[in-house]
């Protein structure tokens, strides 16, 4: 089956801890984007990427990190710096330009 | 910088009606215009693309149209039905892919 899988589908963070969420991808996109919902809210871009090699910050990169080492791959790694975790993470992907985009089923982060 | 804007943030229809949710944005250099359903805890499905040359889609019982020299779309939803209760997303591609805070639609049979 063609699509985005996230994992895990509920992650538990402790204070200070640093989780890494994983997005994978086989429909051989090019774009892949990380993106935060937080309850009643719409998403917010955390960051994107366009190439293997390459990503840049979106509108709330501060906490975050992001690789892009292999085309199917674009894990996020939410790190201690950031103050207020807990929220639903969505990963998407797409062709560049003018092509539909894809979401997985989305990562809940609880800080415990 | 790219602002989407979704009206109404909420609706309450009896089962039935048609409806029109609308979606507006600043920015009308865009590559095409996307509108998704989010059902609670879930992730977003892709209901319908409208490419930037494009005046509509139809779906089923959806139709989008864009108007993308006025920074408008419509998503209209004809005969609804409880399944369709959802929160209705709409994003435009330029840059990037940027996002309005939604539409929450609940149709009471």
């Amino acid at each position: 089956d063609g699509g985005i899988t996230q994992s895990p589908k509920y992650l538990f963070r402790k204070e200070g801890q640093n989780v890494t969420l994983s997005c994978e991808q086989n429909l051989n996109h090019d774009a892949m984007y990380w993106y935060r919902q937080d309850p009643g809210q719409g998403l917010r871009l955390i960051y994107y990427s366009q190439i293997v090699n390459d990503f840049q910050k979106g509108d709330i990169a501060e906490g975050y990190s992001v690789s892009r080492e292999k085309k199917e791959s674009f894990p996020l790694t939410v790190t201690s710096a950031q103050k207020n975790p807990t929220a639903f993470y969505l990963c998407a992907s797409s062709n560049t330009g003018d092509t539909e985009a894809f979401f997985g089923q989305g990562t809940r982060l609880t800080v415990v | 910088k790219q602002e989407v804007t979704q009206i109404p943030a909420a609706l309450s229809v009896p089962e039935g009606e048609n409806l029109v949710l609308n979606c507006s944005f600043t920015d009308s250099a865009i590559y095409n215009l996307q509108w998704f359903r989010q059902d609670p805890g879930k992730g977003l499905t892709s209901l319908l693309l409208i490419q930037s040359s494009q005046r509509e889609q139809t779906s089923g019982r959806l139709n989008a149209s864009l108007d993308k020299s006025s920074g408008r779309s419509t998503l209209y939803i004809a005969a609804s039905q409880p399944g369709d209760s959802a929160t209705y997303l709409c994003a435009v591609r330029g840059s990037r892919l940027t996002f309005g805070e939604g539409t929450q639609l609940t149709v009471n049979p």
